[in-house]
């Protein structure tokens, strides 16, 4: 398996302009996540889908942030319009929930750079 | 808010040495994770806790859970410049959230020479 798929892996652009991070999951599992991390504020939760289905985007920080799954082998998470301060590493996860253990497995990450 | 407490925010261990990290809830935890992150790359996993009293080892590294399974602790033996990075300890089952998996803010490593 490939893993979980990220991209792009590094996107610079600029204030204002709008920012589609993409995210294929693991083939079989069933539930996807979404974090920010900063040296500021770690790894933060943003969303996550079980089932194609958002359960929690209480971590969303405002409506500038919306995240789809329209399949099971697809997410993507937007931000229109961006800001400086959403400069981040936004990575994706998923897992397979039900099997017990819920490992969660990490894409390598979209760099974010918002100028 | 973090509901996951590392200590500490970051150490320096000399090679050869052993180090703790601590990781502590306020609730009781139905799973505990650990991962390990370099700089600028993805979380990797290490182990899984979910009994109080447990503990599992791999190479040299070692996790417990508690008894009241509200505390993990991840030990070193004799640290590698390997070891060097981001520890993060995860849970996605407490007293109050059941698939809502949250990080602590992480201990960073650093083994010198």
């Amino acid at each position: 398996d490939a893993g979980v798929i990220q991209s792009p892996r590094h996107e610079v652009t600029e204030m204002g302009q709008e920012v589609t991070l993409r995210c294929k999951p693991i083939s079989g599992h069933n539930s996807l996540f979404w974090y920010r991390q900063t040296m500021m504020r770690g790894l933060e939760l943003l969303i996550y889908f079980n089932n194609n289905v958002p359960i929690d985007d209480s971590g969303m920080p405002e409506d500038r942030f919306s995240a789809k799954m329209p399949n099971a082998s697809f997410s993507t998470l937007k931000i229109q319009p961006s800001e400086p301060r959403d400069s981040a590493v936004y990575f994706c996860a998923s897992t397979a929930v039900g099997s017990g253990a819920n490992v969660l497995t990490f894409g390598a990450g979209s760099r974010l750079t918002v100028l | 808010s973090q509901e996951l407490e590392q200590s500490p925010q970051s150490l320096i261990v000399q090679e050869g040495k052993n180090l703790t990290i601590n990781c502590t809830s306020s609730k009781t935890l139905y799973g505990l994770y650990w991962y390990k992150q370099k700089y600028g790359e993805g979380l990797i996993f290490l182990m899984m806790l979910q009994k109080g009293g447990e503990e599992k080892s791999h190479e040299k590294i070692t996790a417990k859970l508690d008894e009241k399974k509200q505390q993990s602790s991840l030990h070193i033996t004799a640290s590698q410049p390997s070891h060097a990075g981001i520890y993060l300890c995860g849970a996605d089952r407490t007293t109050d959230s059941w698939g809502k998996f949250q990080f602590g803010a992480g201990t960073q490593v650093v083994v010198t020479p």
